[in-house]
Formats: C-alpha cells, structure tokens, sequence
C-alpha cells in the first residue's frame, strides 16, 4: 500500500464549478502537507503548503489538512480554464516527501 | 533570476548509450533532488543530496549514478544498465536540513524529457 493515495481522477469540470481535489495517507509522521500544480510538460510549480490541521486559503484555493483523518484535500473555487493541469500533492516528514500520484483537471469554458 | 535550470529539454538515447542530464541551481539551496515521471504515475525518486559530496540513493536508483561536486550543480547520468529510461526527468532543489527541517519545501525545474531510440 502507497504512503500517500490521490484520487486518480481524470476530473473534468465546467468553467466556473468547484473542484475538489483530494489525498489520504498512511503515515502519522507527515508533518507538512503540499499541493503542487504542473502542466503539460512542465515541471510541478509549488501551489499551497501547510503545516497544521485546518483550512488554509489563498484567492481561490482553498487546502484543507485533517490529521485525525489523515485527509488533506484542495477546493477550487470558481474553476477556470487556466486552472487545467495536473495537480500532485506532497507531504514531508524529517525533510523527506512523498507524493501522490496527481489528479488530471480540464476545466472546460 | 533565482531558480533551477535544466538541460537539454529534449534527449534522445540510442540503446546502450550513457547520457547525462544537468541540473544546475542558484538558490543557495543545500539540497538537490532527482525524480522520475512516468505518464500517469507520480514522482518517483531516483538519487537525492543533502550536502555537496555527499548523496543517497532513492526508490528506483538501479541504472542511475549522480555526483555532488559543486553546491550549485547535481547531474544525472542514465546508464545503459537502465532497461526503461525513456521518462522525464525532474531536478528539484530545497533549502535542506532533513529532520530538522520539517517544512522543507522543494521547489523543481522544468525537466528533462529522454527517448530511447
């Protein structure tokens, strides 16, 4: 069993639509929790980062850390079509990441 | 511009060639970190550093050999003991520390893209 579970999508969605993007893990040591967005053909660009349980927001990204769940997920609000990539969350412990396999999105105007 | 370079952008291999892939990174950033990406699949790690002369083999390093010369450069050589190297390839570089670093946050190039012919 992987460390780190992504939902493996791929995800499409509508201009405008919430989308909810979402990992669960297995190690009770992850201490700091990462979302990364890549495009095509690019390298993973970093998104979000937190280190506590919560919500954390940042314009329309919202990252949501639940450790008693051992559940973390991203929400996109008011999804656009510039929003379609690849999104991969990471999480770390003693300095090491793991990351999930990613999750497609096509946000379709 | 601070960031992390990687060249070429395109590779192409012949069967039982060695290549090399570079990564070069001017964050001051102590540690350097080589992925691999499959289609589909997620980041899988090959070789990392967490020091100039020193590095640590990852999941996947059989086929692979790195070196840590300088603080700024980490290069990756693919040899023909890999038998599925076509992939691309991701160099990514932190402020390090391990674990007394927990909030380590890496932050990648734009990668290497290699096809065996």
């Amino acid at each position: 069993q992987k460390e780190v579970e992504q939902d493996p999508g791929p995800l499409s969605v509508p201009e405008g639509a919430i989308v909810s993007l979402n990992c669960t893990y297995s190690n009770s040591a992850f201490q700091y929790f990462m979302w990364y967005r890549q495009y095509s053909r690019k390298g993973p660009e970093l998104l979000m980062y937190t280190y506590s349980s919560g919500n954390k927001e940042d314009g329309r990204f919202t990252a949501q850390v639940d450790k008693s769940s051992k559940y973390i997920s991203l929400f996109i609000r008011d999804s656009q079509p510039s929003d379609s990539a690849t999104y991969l969350c990471a999480m770390s412990a003693e300095g090491k990441s793991t990351f999930g396999d990613g999750t497609t999105l096509t946000v379709k105007p | 511009d601070g960031g992390i370079t990687q060249s070429p952008k395109y590779l192409f291999r012949k069967e039982g060639q060695n290549v090399t892939l570079s990564c070069e990174q001017n964050l001051n950033h102590d540690a350097m970190y080589w992925y691999r990406q499959d289609p589909g699949q997620g980041l899988r790690l090959i070789y990392y550093s967490q020091i100039v002369n020193d590095f640590q083999k990852g999941d996947i390093a059989e086929g692979y050999s790195v070196s840590r010369e300088k603080k700024e450069s980490f290069p990756l050589t693919v040899t023909s003991a890999q038998k599925n190297p076509t992939a691309f390839y991701l160099c990514a570089s932190s402020i390090g520390g391990g674990f007394l670093n927990p909030t380590d946050t890496q932050y990648f190039g734009p990668g290497t893209r290699l096809t065996v012919l």
